[in-house]
């Protein structure tokens, strides 16, 4: 199916070990996002791409790591996961179309992690 | 990007139109407004983008300020499914912005029957 996907759609981890939380898209999108989403907050930026190989920082980097070796996929890693990185992790993806001055960014569903 | 600011909560009822505003004062020339909806922890959802003209699709229309400092989303007939977050982002084309989106903490619209 078409679309944007994410897995697990949960996760209970235990502080300490490293988990990694898929998305994938069939769109061949060239910019694919992290974001994070506390308890009655907002989304917050972990890590973007802007193509296979090229990532970079966002707002909340700390103790993430990302990789995008294919287009379609953007994994993000927890190295060593922390009671604070219990969250809501979505995932987004949006086309850089030269012929589209702009375009829409498609979330997944997310995947909500629990670290205990 | 330009910072946005939006009221915190707003009701509406069933069957009205649903006007939220939002203010982006230092919004620069090639900065578009943006709106996204929250419906109950799902991921964002696209609903309209604008520069300067108004904007109208199947879900809602989008009207920018001539000076374009402020924009208000209006849902021309909410239903109870319309209750939502509702985010007002400003961002540039792509560039050095990379097509990301900076989210605030949106507006809580509840649709009441």
């Amino acid at each position: 199916d078409a679309g944007i996907t994410q897995s697990p759609r949960y996760k209970i981890t235990e502080t300490g070990r490293q988990v990694t939380l898929m998305c994938h898209q069939t769109w061949s999108h060239s910019y694919m996002f992290w974001y994070r989403q506390d308890l009655g907050h907002g989304l917050r930026l972990i890590y973007y791409s802007a193509a296979a190989d090229i990532t970079d920082k966002g707002e909340v980097p700390d103790g993430y790591v990302v990789s995008r070796s294919k287009t379609e996929n953007f994994p993000l890693t927890l190295e060593s996961a922390t009671r604070s990185q219990t969250s809501v992790y979505f995932c987004a993806s949006r086309s850089r179309d030269r012929g589209r001055v702009n375009t829409e960014a498609f979330f997944g569903q997310g995947t909500r992690l629990t670290v205990v | 990007d330009a910072k946005t600011t939006q009221p915190t909560s707003m009701d509406c009822a069933e069957g009205r139109a649903a006007n939220l505003p939002c203010n982006h004062s230092t919004i620069s020339g090639n900065e578009y407004v943006y709106w996204y909806r929250q419906i109950h922890s799902q991921g964002p959802q696209y609903i309209i983008h604008g520069l300067k003209n108004n904007e109208t699709n199947e879900m809602a229309s989008l009207i920018i300020t001539e000076d374009r400092k402020s924009s208000t989303l209006i849902l021309p007939h909410a239903t109870l499914r319309d209750t939502a977050v509702y985010y007002c982002i400003v961002s540039n084309a792509g560039g050095t912005s990379y097509g990301k989106l900076t989210f605030g903490q949106g507006t809580i619209l509840t649709v009441h029957p």
